[in-house]
């Protein structure tokens, strides 16, 4: 079946420090990525998204390319900001007219001190 | 309202208790979708209702009992329910099919205490 890997947190970063979170996944056909995040108390957020393969998604300093080669999805971001501190969540879905399921990684809880 | 709402926010329940959990989604989606978020636990897929019919049961206790009135609403009925089932309910909503790339929308949860 298909399934998400990220690295364990937390990840514990220093404010201006750059950010790599590791994503990578296994999927019987081809798979739309995407990273969430969860700020405390809320739900989750969509990020970005990349649709095929080298496509990079980005969105506010958040980046992250979608490697078919490598099966990976990393999240980066130069210079996080105390703001950053969430949970983020890589995932995949295949999608079908069922719904577009989404298969979650475990997340990854980033800690920002200033 | 926009966006995905649940109610209530907060919920604690006796073992013997039972009650309900709402999702309203003000999005014009077609599909909706309960997840239970326990902590140390990946996010697991409860439900999913497409056009308002169950598509996905992901082996999920009969003490969980979705509904789903219409494509803009959800319900999780909840009965005699056990202290592990203590975790944050997060509902979501999405326009189904193709593209496959179609974001879910995610409430911002229900945090359900069970004694």
């Amino acid at each position: 079946g298909d399934s998400v890997t990220q690295m364990e947190g937390p990840v514990t970063l220093s404010e201006e420090a750059f950010l790599t979170i590791n994503c990578t996944y296994t999927a019987t056909g081809y798979p739309s990525l995407f990273w969430y995040v969860q700020y405390p108390g809320e739900g989750l957020q969509l990020l970005l998204k990349a649709t095929k393969a080298d496509d990079k998604g980005s969105n506010k300093g958040f980046e992250a390319t979608y490697r078919k080669e490598t099966t990976s999805f990393h999240l980066e971001k130069g210079s996080v900001q105390v703001s950053d501190s969430a949970v983020y969540f890589c995932a995949l879905s295949v999608g079908n007219n069922a719904g577009n399921m989404l298969t979650f990684g475990g997340g990854t809880r980033l800690m920002v001190k200033p | 309202e926009t966006g995905v709402t649940q109610t209530p926010r907060h919920l604690v329940m006796g073992m013997t208790n039972k009650k309900s959990l709402k999702c309203e989604q003000h999005l014009g989606h077609n599909a909706m979708y309960w997840y239970k978020q326990s902590a140390k636990k990946p996010l697991e897929l409860m439900f999913v209702y497409n056009f308002k019919e169950q598509t996905e049961n992901n082996s999920v206790p009969s003490r969980f009992s979705p509904e789903c009135p219409n494509s803009s609403h959800l319900f999780l009925h909840l009965h005699t329910l056990q202290p592990e089932d203590s975790a944050l309910y997060l509902c979501a909503s999405s326009q189904a099919g193709l593209p496959k790339d179609n974001e879910q929308f995610f409430g911002p949860g229900t945090r359900l205490t069970v004694l």
